[in-house]
């Protein structure tokens, strides 16, 4: 079974608009970290953000915000007032347990924010 | 610093031939990771070091991977012979903390085997 799932494959949306992309979790373990990674079209992944699962606290950074919920074991992203360079396809990554060091990422999804 | 840097950014290489992938970690971390990349399987851990010892090396395909770090700063990937369905990007990350914290990636070396 999918540790990660991003059910969104591919993802259009116009410029300056909102766009969230979803990542579901599934873990055992009461310990684990969750990480999204952008990936643009040059190919390197850049880490974005990191949460532990003792922290649900949502997070804005910029256009950029998190919503965590373990109700729902789900870590989606939204990127307010997209832009072109926001174009790219995005990971969710998780990695379990206090002694783990497996970083689990989902499929991705592409975003292309059309001018 | 610069990152984790990691060479060839591209090789092509003919089935059977020797490739050998580097990669440099940020230095002070103590975590380093190969992963590769495939439309088919997307990113998957090959192989991770911690303070240059192997760990866990259950995600390398075959005995026709292998993968060494003599040193903090440096590590490769060795493919021999290497084969078709070789051709992925591979990555190379390093982070301070394994799984606790960000791992921080190189810009990949596309790997095309002919």
């Amino acid at each position: 079974a999918q540790k990660v799932t991003q059910a969104q494959t591919e993802i259009s949306v116009v410029e300056k608009e909102d766009v969230t992309l979803d990542c579901v979790y599934e873990t055992r373990d009461t310990t684990y970290y969750l990480f999204w990674y952008k990936q643009p079209p040059s190919g390197e992944l850049v880490f974005l953000i990191r949460r532990n699962s003792f922290d649900e606290q949502n997070e804005i950074s910029g256009r950029y915000s998190w919503n965590f919920q373990k109700s729902t074991s789900s870590f989606n992203f939204t990127i307010t007032a997209s832009q072109v360079v926001d174009s790219a396809v995005y990971f969710c990554a998780l990695s379990e347990g206090d002694g783990a060091n497996n970083l689990f990422f989902g499929t991705g999804t592409r975003l292309t924010v059309i001018p | 610093d610069a990152g984790v840097i990691q060479s060839p950014r591209h090789e092509v290489t003919e089935m059977g031939q020797e490739v050998t992938l580097r990669c440099k970690p940020i230095s002070g971390h103590d975590y380093l990771f190969w992963y590769r990349q495939t439309m088919m399987r997307g990113l998957e851990l090959l192989i991770y070091f911690n303070n240059n010892v192997p760990i866990d090396d259950s995600g390398m395909p075959e005995d026709r991977f292998s993968a060494k770090m003599p040193n903090a700063s440096f590590s490769t990937l060795k493919i021999q012979p290497s084969e078709p369905r070789d051709s992925a990007v591979y990555f190379c990350a390093s982070s301070l903390g394994g799984g606790r914290t960000e791992a921080f990636f190189g810009q990949g070396t596309r790997l095309t085997v002919v």
